[in-house]
């Protein structure tokens, strides 16, 4: 068990609508990254947050968006969802410092996503 | 960046160690090792990393060449549950982001 939670574990939705993922990191970590893995692409970086501000962009498409709360847990928004959103989606959580700086990050058990 | 190579699949009789071959030949100075693994379609998980020293925890042993570059997964003793699909992965000092590539799946044998 990492310490990453992600809720909720399975999601089944239809084309066009929109999805709430949400993450809560391991206790006093300030960093929140989200991926995505999907059967072509494999697992792909999408998005960084660190202490409710975001630090780094990866593969993240204008549909979708995330933000980190006060209580430094997460969400991954989803919208306009097509078939080709269907993936697993994992949070990772590392400890954060003021300047970037690679980390072990530590991943939740994931949201497996399928767009009907 | 630096991108790694390793083979798509490999075999290990349980009991046995299993070492798991890494090529990344155009690693930079600051950059990292990193492996994870994969079990089925759980969270991506942990299992060591370093810079140029061999390194040991209770999972595994890292080997990087002294050149750097390349590197071995070493699991001591493989049993069922450690097979996965294992990523190494090349990481600058100053970038929290992780490339994942194929990476190797390993299947673990009675």
């Amino acid at each position: 068990d990492s310490g990453v939670t992600q809720t909720p574990k399975h999601l089944i939705t239809a084309t066009g609508q929109r999805v709430t993922l949400r993450c809560s990191p391991r206790s006093g970590d300030l960093s929140v990254y989200w991926y995505q893995q999907s059967l072509d692409q494999g697992l792909q970086f999408l998005i960084q947050y660190y202490n409710g501000e975001e630090r780094a962009k990866g593969n993240i498409l204008e549909r979708f968006s995330a933000q980190q709360f006060p209580d430094l847990h997460s969400e991954l928004n989803l919208s306009s969802l097509e078939l080709g959103d269907s993936a697993l989606y994992f949070c990772a959580s590392s400890v954060g410092q003021t300047v970037p700086h690679q980390e072990t990050q530590y991943f939740g058990p994931g949201t497996r996503l399928l767009v009907l | 960046d630096a991108k790694t190579t390793q083979p798509p699949s490999m075999d290990c009789a349980e009991g046995r160690a299993a070492n798991l071959p890494c090529n990344h030949s155009t690693i930079s100075g600051n950059e990292y090792v990193y492996w994870y693994r994969q079990i089925h379609s759980q969270g991506p998980q942990y299992i060591i990393h370093g810079l140029k020293n061999n390194e040991t925890n209770e999972m595994a042993s890292l080997i990087i060449t002294e050149d750097r570059k390349s590197s071995t997964l070493i699991l001591p003793h493989a049993t069922l549950r450690d097979t996965a699909v294992y990523y190494c992965i090349v990481r600058p000092y100053n970038n929290n982001d992780m490339r994942f590539g194929a990476g190797t799946r390993l299947t673990v044998k009675p």
